[in-house]
């Protein structure tokens, strides 16, 4: 059982250059989020999805798209990435318990290390 | 919006317990959340409470007041493998999300 996979693991990017980070998880579960986590710092929500077809935004969103076609992948894409978008990425998946008063906890990928130069 | 504040660095030694804290400002409270993050590792789940009182899972204790706005990490018998990053995170009624706080970054010594 793989859990959450995220790919690449490591990038290293020029200012301006675009790309996608992929995660694909295998547990069936409702909602999928994404985080960014800068040294010293919490998780901070950039994007998260309660469903296939559907995308919200977060607390930091900008500079940054989302897409869930499928219920089993969510992609994250930098468009022009700055240097600010240096983080650690990491994506998470929790399932819906069914219960408005319960929530469940968030199972997380490895993480993706992107440098903007 | 959230305020959540937890600690940044506490040092302890092998064998001893100690007390993580964490105080939040929120609206829709639903319940928060510990996890512990090894450093360049993921975050993994270790407790989650919702109604006040205490939850015991082993070496680990979590307490929650929800009227105080104030949770406690409680580790006993502490281990080198428990040296980590400890984060709190409030959840909250809306699709399941989680505001973290910015971390407690746990040394234990011999």
């Amino acid at each position: 059982n793989a859990g959450v996979t995220q790919t690449p693991k490591f990038r290293v990017l020029k200012t301006g250059q675009s790309m996608t980070l992929l995660c694909a998880q295998d547990m069936n579960h409702e909602y999928m989020y994404w985080y960014r986590q800068d040294p010293g710092m919490g998780l901070r929500l950039i994007h998260y999805s309660v469903g296939e077809g559907t995308t919200a935004k977060g607390e930091v969103p900008d500079g940054y798209n989302v897409s869930r076609l499928k219920k089993q992948n969510f992609l994250l894409g930098l468009e022009s990435a700055a240097p600010s978008q240096t983080s650690v990425y990491f994506c998470a998946s929790s399932f819906d318990s069914g219960r408005a008063a319960m929530n469940t906890e968030a199972f997380f990928g490895q993480g993706t290390r992107l440098t903007v130069v | 919006g959230q305020n959540i504040d937890q600690p940044t660095e506490m040092t302890a030694t092998e064998g001893a317990i100690v007390q993580i804290n964490c105080t939040y400002q929120t609206s829709g409270f639903n319940g928060l959340f510990w996890y512990q993050q090894h450093a360049g590792e993921a975050p993994t789940f270790l407790s989650y409470n919702v109604l006040d009182g205490l939850e015991e899972k082993g070496r680990f204790s979590s307490f929650l007041s929800r009227s105080k706005g104030y949770s406690y990490l409680l580790l006993k018998e502490l281990q080198m493998k428990d040296s980590a990053s400890y984060l709190c995170a409030v959840s909250t009624t809306n699709a399941g999300k989680s505001t973290f706080g910015d971390g407690t970054t746990l040394t234990v010594k011999p």
